[in-house]
């Protein structure tokens, strides 16, 4: 069955540094991945959206890339901030439902 | 301002009652889906539904019932069959066939029900 995985493991970075988030996929060939930002008791909001045939999408201080051979997307906050601390979700699927990774959480230090 | 009005923010239940989970939306959208999120966990799809009066089940449909009598309505309703209720509960929302198929989803702020 088709799979898609984040690092669950927490990140935590200094101010400033950029903040590296992976998300893998195996057994499929999503044409498309998308980035969403959860905050604690609230709803996941969406970032990004990256195809298959772009390499990388660029949003103000956010990048992702799609690497169709190593089967992930890597998402990039520059200069990070404390207000950047979230949980951020990858999901992926067809025009009729979503997957959604288990999500990383990124906890900025000031 | 347009958007997703889920409610309750918090709900309590006794084991052994039902209770149903209200969403709106006010985005014109056509589908409609109901995400089941617990710690450490992603989300989980339990119904979706792309028109009125039709929806499809998900991933973890066992114990839910739902109705998409209204564009703009999709309620869930938690019956005493499902297991383990207590969980995060996310509603959302998307234009179908938008962006070449790429669902950009919407969500609500979510209800959280916990099992007494």
């Amino acid at each position: 069955s088709q799979k898609i995985e984040q690092n669950s493991e927490a990140l935590n970075i200094q101010e400033g540094k950029t903040a590296t988030l992976t998300c893998n996929y195996t057994n499929y060939s999503p044409a498309y991945l998308q980035w969403y930002r959860q905050d604690p008791g609230r709803g996941p909001v969406f970032l990004l959206l990256i195809r298959e045939n772009e390499k990388e999408k660029r949003k103000e201080r956010l990048k992702v890339t799609f690497d169709t051979t190593l089967k992930q997307s890597l998402f990039h906050i520059t200069a990070s901030q404390p207000a950047d601390s979230a949980t951020y979700l990858c999901a992926s699927g067809s025009a009729r439902q979503l997957t959604f990774g288990s999500g990383t959480q990124l906890t900025v230090l000031p | 301002d347009g958007g997703i009005t889920q409610s309750p923010k918090y709900l309590f239940r006794k084991e052994g009652q039902n209770v149903t989970l209200s969403c709106e939306q006010n985005l014109n959208h056509d589908a409609m889906y109901w995400y089941r999120q617990d710690p450490g966990q992603g989300l989980r799809l339990i119904y979706y539904s792309q028109i009125v009066n039709d929806f499809q089940k998900g991933d973890i449909a066992e114990g839910y019932s739902v109705s998409r009598e209204k564009k703009e309505s999709f309620p869930l309703t938690v019956t005493s069959a499902q297991k383990n209720p207590t969980a995060f509960y996310l509603c959302a929302s998307s234009i179908l066939g938008g962006d070449a198929g790429a669902n950009v989803l919407t969500f609500g702020a979510g209800s959280r029900l916990t099992v007494l």
